[in-house]
């Protein structure tokens, strides 16, 4: 069972660019949720959503962003007109349907934005 | 709403000694409480979780924590540390609204520094 898979790992974009970070979650998980990692701090809730619906974009910037995650393929995040700012590593997570609280949830790799 | 706080920014111990990270939490309710690692350049690894029982919880490669609700701390613990076990590590509570979710708060992270 692969873990959470996101990519690319690495993403360069110039400002102004759009980026779309990608995420696979674990077999079986319906939840996903989108984390950021600014340099030397701790992650940000940003969005939660399950297949179809969003159910918390209360961390979600207003503008550029936004993220899906359809009935068929991955979650995208995707941030429009990239700015330096938003230079950090976002992290997708997914857990499992069940009701049942006793459940963590498991981290992808990240991707790694960078905006030059 | 929830929060979590890491009072140390670094700690750090000599191989072979008992190491402690800190952290207390805020939350409405029943609290969910995780501990995960995060190496450099990597996704987090998830250590180990309090849901409910007893208040010493172990995990994965030798860490433990306790839970104490009347202090509202998770410290993490262990009885000997190795100098593979230098890395970040992040405390975090779930939102107790989703009860099918995992949707996560997270303290600012401890850098753990164990010397030879």
């Amino acid at each position: 069972n692969a873990g959470v898979m996101q990519n690319p790992r690495h993403l360069v974009r110039r400002r102004g660019q759009e980026a779309r970070l990608r995420c696979s979650p674990m077999k079986g998980h319906s939840h996903v949720y989108w984390y950021r990692q600014l340099p030397e701090e701790g992650l940000k809730f940003m969005v939660y959503l399950q297949k179809e619906n969003i159910i918390d974009e209360s961390g979600m910037p207003k503008e550029r962003f936004s993220a899906e995650f359809p009935k068929e393929g991955p979650s995208i995040l995707r941030i429009q007109q990239v700015v330096r700012g938003d230079s950090a590593a976002y992290f997708c997570a997914s857990s499992p349907p069940s009701p049942g609280r006793n459940t963590e949830a498991f981290f992808g790799q990240g991707t790694r934005l960078t905006v030059v | 709403a929830q929060s979590v706080a890491q009072p140390e920014d670094q700690v750090n111990v000599a191989e072979g000694n008992p190491l402690t990270v800190k952290c207390t939490y805020s939350v409405s309710g029943n609290p969910y409480l995780f501990w995960y690692v995060q190496y450099p350049n990597r996704g987090l690894q998830f250590l180990l979780k309090y849901i409910t029982g007893d208040n010493l919880v172990k995990g994965s490669y030798g860490f433990e924590a306790e839970f104490n609700k009347s202090q509202t701390s998770f410290h993490l613990k262990k009885p000997s540390a190795l100098v593979s076990d230098s890395a970040l590590y992040f405390c975090a509570v779930r939102d107790p609204r989703y009860n099918a979710g995992n949707m996560l708060t997270f303290g600012g992270g401890t850098r753990l520094m164990v010397k030879p």
